[in-house]
């Protein structure tokens, strides 16, 4: 079965300064991947996702992610981190097997010191 | 463009009481689906349909029935409420399934007393 993992459950980075989310994903095939962001009491958003080709994917409000295949990875990156970046961030993959599924993990919390 | 609603946004329930939670799309989305949302532990999957007259079990689905009847409503009912149940609730929908991605309704946050 599919998994998602993401290794950093709370991330502290001060405003201005570049940010890395980490994702490592589990899959036999080439997966479907997704970055979503939460903010405090909403639902979660797109950031952006990775189906085939260009393995450097750009997302909305500045956000890129890059999958690596010989590391099973999709990490999620920003040049430079804004106080309303501050949310949660879930890695995403969605397969073939699941028909409009997704396996998340568990998420990553980004706090933005001013 | 409403896109995915949830209602209620908050509910208190005792153990034992049942309810449903409303989630409708209005995007003519084919897949929907619920998720439960704990601290620590992501987004699990408890059943999703893909299509109407269609639903299937998902990661966590004890204690939860659904039904879709129509393509744009997907409610989630609890049987008996017990404290286990106490979770944030989201209702998602998606267009084509594995390869596209989930539209989020801004869940319900259910505690079970």
């Amino acid at each position: 079965a599919q998994s998602v993992t993401q290794p950093d459950i709370h991330i502290t980075v001060s405003e201005g300064a570049s940010l890395e989310l980490r994702c490592n994903y589990s899959y036999g095939a080439t997966p479907y991947l997704f970055w979503y962001v939460q903010s405090p009491g909403q639902g979660l958003q797109l950031l952006l996702k990775y189906f085939s080709g260009d393995t450097l994917v750009q997302g909305i409000k500045g956000f890129e992610a890059e999958f690596k295949r010989s590391q099973s990875s999709f990490n999620l990156r920003k040049p430079s981190v804004h106080w309303s970046d501050a949310a949660e961030y879930f890695c995403a993959v969605g397969v073939d097997t699941n028909a409009g599924k997704s396996t998340f993990g568990d998420g990553t919390t980004l706090t933005v010191k001013p | 463009n409403a896109g995915v609603t949830q209602t209620p946004k908050f509910q208190v329930l005792k153990t034992g009481q049942s309810m449903t939670l409303q989630c409708a799309q209005d995007m003519n989305h084919e897949y929907m689906s619920w998720y439960r949302q704990d601290p620590g532990m992501g987004l699990r999957l408890i059943h999703y349909s893909v299509g109407a007259g269609i639903t299937d079990q998902g990661e966590v689905p004890n204690g939860y029935n659904v039904s879709r009847s129509t393509t744009e409503d997907f409610p989630l009912r609890l049987l008996s409420a017990a404290p286990s149940q106490t979770s944030v609730y989201f209702c998602a929908s998606s267009y084509r399934g594995y390869n596209s991605p989930l539209h989020f309704g801004n869940g319900t946050r259910l505690t079970v007393t």
